[in-house]
Order: C-alpha cells, then structure tokens, then sequence
C-alpha cells in the first residue's frame, strides 16, 4: 500500500547529540515537509522541498538539517545546536500543481516521530 | 510569512451541541485545509477550499471560505464524542514562497457524552 513511514516512531537522545529521523514516501510525491509539534499546538513548518537536490528552509529552520537525495525520501538531522528538541515531528508528501497558481494538493502525513532528550 | 490565526484554542461541548472553529489570515488564502489529529498521531484530511465563497461537506462537517479568501470556518452539527481532537487549519503561500503550507495553532476539541 502507498503511503508515507516515519522511523523511529520513539527515539531517545542524549544532550549534544545529533539524530536523523527517517521520511520515506512511495507515492511518487513531489514535495515533502517536515513539520515540528510541541504538546498542545500546531505545526510549525521546520524544511520542505519540492524537488530533487532542492529545499527550503521553514519558519523554524535553526538547528535543523536536511537532504533530498531521492524523490522518495526527506531525513530530518536534529542537530545539538537545536536547543529544545523534544518534540513531535511529523513529516508529509504531496503532489504539486501549477495548473491553478498557488494551489495545489492536500497533503499525506506520516504517523510521526516522538523525539525525547534526556 | 503566512500566519494562520484560530479561535478558540480550546472547546468543550457537550454531545449533540453545534460548534464552529474559525481560521483568519492576514494574507489571501490560496488553498485552505482543515485536519483532524488525535494526540500523538497523524493528521487526517478533511477538506480543501481554493475559490472565495466555497463551502464543502463531509457527514456532519462543514468547511466555508470567504468571498476575499482570508477567513475559513469550520461547523460541526450534533457534535459526538468520535468529533474530539485537534483541529488545524493550513494554508498555501502563494507567490515566490509556492509550495509552502503552514498551519495555525490547532483548536483543541472536547466532546462530553
């Protein structure tokens, strides 16, 4: 079945270390985004991108790093210079369409990721 | 940027009660999605709005957008205890920020039988 998995759906970090969270989609999906949430709030848009080889940082890129290196997958690097970490981080894929300028497709979600830093 | 602004922030209803969730932007909203998420889970889709004054249903879900594409609600009728989470609105940027989509804060809904 199609769809998008996040791995590890739990992960423990200690302070000063780097830890990459897994994005892979097989739904031939353009964009994919990387969306971080803290208990009781929205999502906060961290990196997404829209093509190969290409992406663009969010509203809250600091302390992040990514790579899109297939179409089907986006890691997320949570990097020690991110001060808060612990977090709910979801990642999403959809297609993209300049048919009707600005508009564009719903997007998919993956189950999420639960990043704890001890 | 888009910012997406929703009230309330929180809610609790009794069952069989309506409710309306408001989403307000200070830009015009080239594409509005409303999602439900339980906690700690994904988010599953509900509707898409893209043209002022468009208004979609789903079961006991309504979805409107204004005629100047800046304010969305959505109503639910009968409320029932299955309608409780978190409730989210996100919006496309249009222009040279195309592709990027950005959420409100999330209304969070309770239903008491």
């Amino acid at each position: 079945d199609g769809g998008i998995t996040q791995s590890p759906k739990y992960l423990f970090r200690k302070e000063g270390q780097n830890v990459t969270l897994s994005c892979e989609q097989n739904l031939n999906h353009d964009a994919m985004y990387w969306y971080r949430q803290d208990p009781g709030q929205g999502l906060r848009l961290i990196y997404y991108s829209q093509i190969v080889n290409d992406f663009q940082k969010g509203d809250i890129a600091e302390g992040y790093s990514v790579s899109r290196e297939k179409k089907e997958s986006f890691p997320l690097t949570v990097t020690s210079a991110q001060k808060n970490p612990t977090a709910f981080y979801l990642c999403a894929s959809r297609k993209l369409s300049r048919r009707l300028a600005g508009n564009t497709g719903e997007l998919f979600f993956g189950e999420g990721s639960r990043l704890t830093v001890l | 940027s888009q910012e997406l602004e929703q009230s309330p922030q929180s809610l609790i209803v009794q069952e069989g009660k309506n409710l309306t969730i408001n989403c307000t932007s200070s830009k015009t909203l080239y594409g509005l999605y409303w999602y439900k998420q339980k906690y700690g889970e994904g988010l599953i889709f509900l509707m898409m709005l893209q043209k002022g004054g468009e208004e979609k249903s789903h079961e006991k879900i309504t979805a409107k957008l204004d005629e100047k594409k800046q304010q969305s609600s959505l109503h639910i009728t009968a409320s029932q205890p299955s309608h409780a989470g978190i409730y989210l609105c996100g919006a496309d940027a249009g222009g040279t920020s195309y592709g990027k989509l950005t959420f409100g804060q999330g209304t969070i809904l309770t239903v008491h039988p």
